[in-house]
């Protein structure tokens, strides 16, 4: 049982590079959702997903799409990467209403 | 919307001493949860307790406990006998039980606790 997982653990982009981080989780959880942590904010809530094939826009979704095709699956993307989206990223999931399992982080730097 | 408060970024304990992490919250709803999570340097997220607001028990896990006052919209975490282990952020998180508040966790800015050997 590996809980949440997410590739890649780090990653380095020049600005306006693509890429997508991948969230997978065994736990069988219907919510899944994408963070990001900067210094002195706390956790911002990116884009979340309630169920397979549906997404909501978070906090801050601006510069990032999501995917969940499947249950077990969250993909987060960045089509034009920008030095504002240096930060570290979490994937967390859930059952309804109760706590989130968060995965290990990406750190992203964008140059 | 429900927002969550952390007033003190950072605090500091002696090793074996006693702590209180403070976390205030606001919402308009009757029922809902609240978490303590923690985060050490290795950035993993923890979760350390958890508060169902319908229960008048203040939860306990081992050396951490934390005092909910419904009324004041109060719930801090008190760290008995502190360790070398928990220095980390400390962040506090409110879930709502229905609707969007229910679908996702709102966080608190965090609190840093360093532990002095």
């Amino acid at each position: 049982n590996a809980g949440v997982t997410q590739t890649p653990k780090f990653r380095v982009l020049k600005t306006g590079q693509s890429m997508t981080l991948l969230c997978a989780q065994d736990m069988n959880h219907e919510y899944m959702y994408w963070y990001r942590q900067d210094p002195g904010m706390g956790l911002r809530l990116i884009h979340y997903s309630v169920g397979e094939g549906t997404t909501a826009k978070g906090e801050v979704p601006d510069g990032y799409n999501v995917s969940r095709l499947k249950k077990q699956n969250f993909l987060l993307g960045l089509e034009s990467a920008a030095p504002s989206q240096t930060s570290v990223y979490f994937c967390a999931s859930s059952t309804p209403f109760y706590e989130q399992y968060f995965g290990p982080g990406t750190r992203l730097t964008v140059t | 919307a429900q927002t969550v408060t952390q007033s003190q970024p950072e605090m500091s304990v002696q090793e074996a001493e006693t702590v209180t992490l403070s976390c205030t919250y606001d919402t308009s709803e009757s029922d809902y949860y609240l978490f303590w999570y923690k985060q050490p340097p290795s950035r993993q997220m923890i979760l350390v307790i958890r508060q169902e607001a319908y229960k008048q028990q203040n939860a306990t896990e081992n050396r951490f406990s934390v005092n909910f006052q419904k009324a004041a919209k109060s719930f801090s975490l008190k760290i008995s006998d502190s360790q070398l282990g928990d220095a980390a952020m400390y962040f506090c998180a409110y879930r709502g039980l229905r609707g969007s508040s229910g679908d996702k966790l709102t966080f608190g800015t965090g609190t840093r606790l360093a532990v002095r050997p």
